[in-house]
């Protein structure tokens, strides 16, 4: 029930494409989903995160699309840049104690 | 801007022996965690810290491990007796509370555990 379930494993985007990375929860006390992105030899960095009160949260080229019911959030990046190219990781969190359960990560690859 | 710093960025120690972790978390934020990533899996919870005491522990923080705060500006982790499946990064993070609502979680670039 803490997991969180995250695709695809692998990614690879045109330059000025959409990338979609899904995740899925069980646990419906979580109640705070950020993305992380990760490049190689760094800590994860906090991309955007989103509240179950919305449904969706927009950043420059980043949004997070949540569905309640189904228990399901994805991000979202428009105009996909090989700068975006990295790990990305969903997470959920239960009550502001900042304890993160993470997917297993979506390694993203756009070609120029 | 602030970050969290951690040390040594790569360690290499045998089986059986103790290492020790070390953060320096964000001035002024007072929750700790640290997470461990082993190659190519995902980002897991082991611990949270806060006011000098264990706040939670996964089921991975058996009693080979320990954190502190001996210094009140330093965070460690202390792995007593290292085994061949503790080879993974460990990365510290802070928190940094935005609002009633809203906190943002900082990484630092983690430690590379390597047991032989």
């Amino acid at each position: 029930q803490q997991q969180v379930k995250q695709s695809p494993q692998s990614l690879i985007v045109q330059k000025g494409g959409i990338s979609i990375i899904n995740c899925a929860y069980e646990n419906t006390a979580f109640d705070y989903f950020p993305w992380y992105q990760q490049f190689p030899g760094k800590g994860p960095a906090l991309l955007i995160a989103i509240r179950p009160d919305v449904s969706e949260k927009k950043e420059g080229r980043f949004t997070i699309s949540f569905n309640k019911s189904a228990k399901q959030f994805s991000l979202h990046i428009m105009d996909s840049q090989p700068g975006d190219s990295a790990t990305y990781f969903c997470a959920a969190s239960a009550g502001n104690t900042g304890k993160l359960i993470f997917g297993q990560g979506t390694t993203l690859q756009v070609k120029p | 801007e602030p970050e969290v710093t951690q040390t040594p960025s790569h360690q290499v120690t045998q089986m059986g022996q103790e290492v020790i972790l070390r953060c320096v978390p964000i001035s002024n934020h007072l929750y700790f965690y640290w997470y461990r990533q082993i190659l190519g899996q995902k980002v897991e919870f082991l611990v949270s810290f806060y006011n000098n005491e264990i706040s939670e522990k996964s089921e991975i923080f058996d009693d080979q491990f320990s954190v502190e705060r001996p210094d009140g500006s330093n965070f460690t982790l202390k792995i007593r007796s290292t085994k061949l499946e503790d080879s993974a990064m460990y990365f510290c993070a802070t928190i940094e509370y935005l609002g009633q609502d809203s906190y943002e979680q900082y990484f630092g670039p983690g430690t590379r555990l390597t047991v032989t």
